[in-house]
């Protein structure tokens, strides 16, 4: 089984350019979560999507972050002006939507560095 | 708001010798997962709990939970240089909208020879 794809895998960019990450999870996975981690600490949900409608974004700085899910299965993030407190890598995890453990699968992350 | 607390942050374990990473939360959470981390790399998950008294055992990995403490342990018997990564653990707040999981600062473990 494929697990959750994400891409570019690093990006650098300067302070006030836009970037966007993109994400395909697991196939058949309703549940999708976009964190964010900041170097030394535990990941932050930024967004989580059930199919292509937003369940939770209480967390997601919506001045300059936006994030979809079309179609109810890839999904993009997008930072828009970026801000040096912005690096960090951002995960991409999804879940099933039956499960008793509801465990979340993650992708390898996308490294991005605002200079 | 739950609030999810690990320590120590850091663990430096000589190989063959048994150690313990500890995870508070701060409010009723009605699982308790565990992940680890392999520097640069994304997050594998370990276990989860899902109930008071819960133990699971991989290898040399055993977790337990304990819901009236608000505390869940990863004991690691007989450290091997492989175990060397950072592990997280995560709660889930009881009725989360979703799945909303809380995670805490993560043990950075180094196994030593």
């Amino acid at each position: 089984e494929a697990g959750v794809a994400q891409s570019p895998r690093y990006k650098i960019i300067e302070k006030r350019q836009s970037v966007a990450f993109w994400c395909n999870p697991i196939s058949g996975h309703a549940t999708l979560y976009w964190y964010q981690q900041i170097l030394g600490q535990g990941p932050k949900l930024l967004i989580q999507f059930q199919n292509n409608g937003v369940v939770d974004d209480s967390q997601l700085p919506k001045d300059r972050f936006s994030a979809e899910r079309l179609k109810g299965v890839d999904s993009t993030l997008k930072i828009q002006p970026a801000k040096l407190e912005d690096s960090a890598v951002y995960l991409c995890a999804s879940s099933p939507k039956q499960g008793r453990t509801d465990t979340q699968y993650f992708g390898p992350g996308t490294r991005l560095t605002v200079l | 708001e739950l609030k999810v607390e690990q320590n120590p942050l850091f663990l430096s374990m000589q190989e063959g010798k048994n150690y313990t990473i500890y995870c508070n939360y701060s409010t009723t959470s009605d699982r308790l997962y565990w992940y680890r981390q392999d520097p640069g790399k994304s997050l594998e998950s370990l276990f989860v709990l899902l109930s008071n008294g819960a133990v699971k055992q991989e290898g040399r990995l055993m977790a337990s939970l304990d819901t009236k403490a608000r505390l869940s342990t990863l004991h690691i018997t007989a450290a091997v240089h492989d175990l060397s990564a950072t592990y997280f653990c995560a709660g889930r707040m009881i009725k989360a909208a979703g799945n909303k999981l809380t995670f805490g600062g993560g043990t950075r473990v180094l196994v030593k020879p």
